[in-house]
C-alpha cells in the first residue's frame, strides 16, 4: 500500500520568511496530493491540493509542487505570518483508491 | 447542515468497557471515512463507506472494532473491550464521489483508563 514520508517533523522560521515542507510517496499510481493544516485542538482542514496532471499550483501565499518522476511533492508558504503556526500534513491517494494516506506531519513555528 | 458532526467530543472509559461514537456527514456526501489520530502522528485510515456499503477496512481495525452506516447517512464506530492503546482521537470525514477532498469532523477524543 501507499506510504507517505514527510520532513522535517518540526520547522521554525522567522515571521516573513518562507517555509518549505517536503514529502515522498511510494505508490507510483498515486494521483492526488492534498495538504491539510491542523491547529491545536482542531480538525484537519484542506488548504491546497494538486493532481498528477499538473506540476505546480498556487493559492495566494501557498504553493505546492509535484515531481512524479521522483515521487515527491512540497508545500511552500511565503511571507509567513503568526497564524501559519500549526501542524501540516501531506497526503496521497491513488487511482481507484478512495482513501487518503497521510504523512506524520510537520509542526511549523513562526517566530516573531 | 454546515459540516461533519461527531458525538461525543470526549469519552473517558474504563478498560474493558465498550464505547460507540457517532458521525453525521455533510448530507450530500455519500462517502464517509473513519481515521484514528494519536499525539504527534498523522491520521491513520481505519475504514470507509460509500453509501451504506463498507468498502475497505484497514488491518489496524481489529475484531474489537466495528463500523456501520445502516442507511447511508450517519455512521457509528464501536470499540469493544477497550484497551489503553485505543486512546486516541477518532476522526470522521466525508466527501463527494469524484471529489477527493475530505471534510473532517472535530473528532471524538477517547481516553481509556
Amino acid at each position: 500500500g501507499e506510504n507517505v514520508e514527510q520532513h522535517p517533523s518540526t520547522l521554525s522560521v522567522q515571521e516573513g520568511d518562507s517555509a518549505v515542507i517536503k514529502c515522498t510517496y511510494s505508490d507510483s499510481a498515486s494521483n492526488y496530493f492534498p495538504w491539510y493544516k491542523q491547529e491545536l485542538g482542531k480538525r484537519p482542514q484542506l488548504i491546497i491540493d494538486i493532481r498528477s496532471n499538473v506540476g505546480e499550483k498556487k493559492d495566494q501565499r501557498i504553493a505546492v509542487t509535484l515531481n512524479k518522476t521522483a515521487k515527491h511533492f512540497s508545500l511552500h508558504i511565503t511571507e509567513t505570518q503568526p497564524e501559519d503556526s500549526a501542524v501540516y500534513f501531506c497526503a496521497a491517494s491513488g487511482v481507484g483508491d478512495d482513501k487518503i494516506i497521510f504523512g506524520k506531519g510537520t509542526r511549523l513555528h513562526i517566530l516573531p | 447542515d454546515t459540516g461533519v458532526s461527531q458525538d461525543p467530543r470526549h469519552k473517558i472509559t474504563k478498560r474493558g468497557q465498550n464505547v460507540t461514537f457517532r458521525c453525521d456527514p455533510i448530507s450530500e456526501h455519500n462517502r464517509l471515512y473513519w481515521y484514528r489520530q494519536t499525539l504527534g502522528q498523522g491520521p491513520e485510515f481505519l475504514t470507509y463507506f460509500q453509501n451504506e456499503a463498507q468498502l475497505e477496512k484497514s488491518r489496524l481495525l481489529s475484531d474489537r472494532f466495528s463500523a456501520e452506516r445502516p442507511k447511508g447517512s450517519f455512521s457509528t464506530l464501536e470499540i469493544q473491550r477497550t484497551e489503553q492503546g485505543d486512546s486516541a482521537m477518532y476522526l470522521c470525514a466525508s466527501s463527494l464521489p469524484g471529489s477527493y477532498g475530505y471534510t473532517f469532523g472535530s473528532g471524538t477524543r477517547l481516553t481509556v483508563v
